[in-house]
C-alpha cells in the first residue's frame, strides 16, 4: 500500500514567518514530488514540482528532497495570510507513465496577521 | 490557454441514479486523471485514461467507470449512487510525455455531488 503521510495540523505561523510542511512517503520507487495548494472550496492549484535530490526555489517556496529519508517538505518564507489554506503532498512514479498521484491528507495552514 | 474544465459544478441525485461527469483537459495534454476527495479519506484516485485507454485505476467498485475520446475528453459514470458517493470529483490533466514537469497534473474546478 503506497502511502503520502502529513501532519493534519492546523499549524499556525505569525505573519512574516516561516511556515515549515513535511511529508513523508512509503514507495521508495518515487520519481515525481509535488505541493498543491488548496483553499476552502477549491480545486488544488500547484505550487512546486520537484524530481531531484536537494532544494528548489520559487518566490517564497522552497521544496526540498530527500529520497533516501523519503521526504519531502515544503518551506514558506515571509508567510502572508493569502497562504493560509491546505497544503498537499502528492507522490507519483514519473516518467510520464504514470497518471495517477498518491496525495497525502494535507496540512491545514493558518497565517495570523 | 484555457485551463482544465468540468461540468456540471454542481449536481444532486438520490441513490440508486447514476450520473455522468465531463471534462476537458488543456490543449495539448494527453491524459486525464479522475480523483474523488471527501473529508474522511482526502484526494483518492479513481483512473487514468491516455489514448483512448485506461492506463491505471484506484481501488474503487466496478460502478465508477469513464472513457476517454479521441479529443481527450473524458468522462467518468457513477452508477446505482449511493449516500457515500457524496463528493468533489476532480479530474487533472497532463502532458503525460517522459521526464520533466510533463507529469504534473493541472486540477478543474471539480464537479459537487450530493446524493440524498
Amino acid at each position: 500500500q503506497k502511502e503520502v503521510e502529513q501532519n493534519s495540523g492546523p499549524l499556525s505561523v505569525p505573519e512574516g514567518a516561516i511556515a515549515s510542511l513535511n511529508c513523508t512517503y512509503s514507495d521508495r520507487g518515487s520519481q515525481s514530488f509535488f505541493w498543491y495548494r488548496q483553499y476552502s472550496g477549491k480545486s488544488p492549484e500547484l505550487i512546486m514540482s520537484i524530481y531531484s535530490n536537494g532544494d528548489k526555489e520559487d518566490g517564497r517556496f522552497t521544496a526540498q528532497l530527500n529520497k533516501a529519508s523519503q521526504y519531502v517538505s515544503l518551506l514558506i518564507r515571509d508567510s502572508q495570510p493569502s497562504d493560509s489554506a491546505t497544503y498537499l503532498c502528492a507522490v507519483g512514479l514519473g516518467g510520464g507513465s504514470q497518471g495517477n498521484l498518491i496525495f497525502g491528507k494535507g496540512t491545514k495552514l493558518s497565517v495570523k496577521p | 490557454k484555457a485551463g482544465v474544465t468540468q461540468t456540471p459544478r454542481y449536481l444532486i441525485k438520490t441513490r440508486g441514479q447514476q450520473v455522468t461527469l465531463s471534462c476537458s483537459p488543456i490543449s495539448g495534454h494527453r491524459s486525464v486523471s479522475w480523483y474523488q476527495q471527501t473529508p474522511g479519506q482526502g484526494l483518492q484516485f479513481l483512473f487514468e485514461y491516455f489514448s483512448e485507454t485506461q492506463r491505471n485505476k484506484g481501488n474503487f467498485p466496478g460502478r465508477f467507470s469513464g472513457r476517454q475520446f479521441s479529443n481527450s475528453r473524458s468522462e467518468m459514470n457513477v452508477s446505482t449512487l449511493e449516500l457515500g458517493d457524496s463528493a468533489l470529483y476532480l479530474c487533472a490533466s497532463s502532458l503525460a510525455a517522459s521526464g520533466g514537469d510533463t507529469d504534473t497534473q493541472y486540477f478543474g474546478p471539480g464537479t459537487r455531488l450530493t446524493v440524498l
